[in-house]
């Protein structure tokens, strides 16, 4: 069975501090993906990222960065120089066995991030 | 870009009444659309696979006849809570697959039902 952990409930930080998301998974598939997702107060899921389990290459979008080590089933999420608008519930996400990703997805329980000023 | 939408975006009911919830695929084709659900505070917790032209799967400890699903064209998949109560209040978002291109995944918007 698939299963996601997200063990940081809640993380504040002080604007423009990096920092730093955590994801492990459990599959056994060998085909799989996993996404990031952002979701703001006003409740809608924006995407982030879509990794497939064949490509480990760590990636970077602007002050966004992923680090994807299958060795540790590990896919952490950075944001460098945070800022007030990144404040939002970030999920982790799986999906099993379909090219694409676009199986049924399991996500963690969400990290809550707070970027003060 | 691949776009879905969901109507209502925001509804408030009274206990026992029965509300439909649309999922739409804009500008793409998708055989499966998931259903998912999100109590405050909570993760999004699958309820249901919805397949076009046959009967959607439930997870385990989703009531099949409490939610009704219907797939009945390729841009839509509607999901109706029948005979609502408040511990239904919860935010319903779907998501639909691409079957037409990359099988990439697509979510709505979401919907805030409230059952007073």
């Amino acid at each position: 069975a698939q299963k996601v952990t997200q063990a940081q409930t809640e993380i504040s930080v002080v604007e423009k501090e990096d920092v730093t998301l955590d994801c492990v998974y459990e599959t056994r598939d060998t085909t799989y993906y996993l996404f990031w997702y952002k979701q703001p107060p006003s409740g809608e899921l924006v995407f982030l990222i879509r990794r497939n389990s064949f490509d480990e290459q760590n990636e970077i979008s602007g002050r966004y960065s992923w680090n994807f080590q299958k060795s540790t089933s590990s896919f952490n999420f950075t944001i460098t120089a945070s800022q007030v608008v990144d404040s939002a519930v970030y999920f982790c996400a799986l999906s099993e066995g379909l090219t694409g990703g676009g199986n049924k997805l399991t996500f963690g329980t969400g990290t809550q991030l707070k970027v003060e000023l | 870009g691949a776009v879905v939408s969901q109507h209502p975006s925001r509804v408030i009911c009274k206990s026992g009444t029965s509300v439909k919830i649309e999922c739409r695929s804009l500008d793409f084709q998708a055989t499966t659309m998931f259903w998912y659900r999100q109590f405050p505070k909570q993760s999004l917790m699958l309820m249901a696979t919805s397949n076009e032209g046959s009967k959607a799967t439930y997870e385990q400890g989703v009531e099949k006849d409490k939610f009704l699903i219907n797939h009945a064209s390729l841009t839509l998949s509607t999901l109706t809570v029948t005979s609502a109560h408040p511990e239904d209040s919860s935010f319903y978002i779907c998501s639909a697959r691409d079957s037409g291109g990359a099988n990439e995944q697509f979510f709505g918007p979401g919907t805030r039902l409230t059952v007073l």
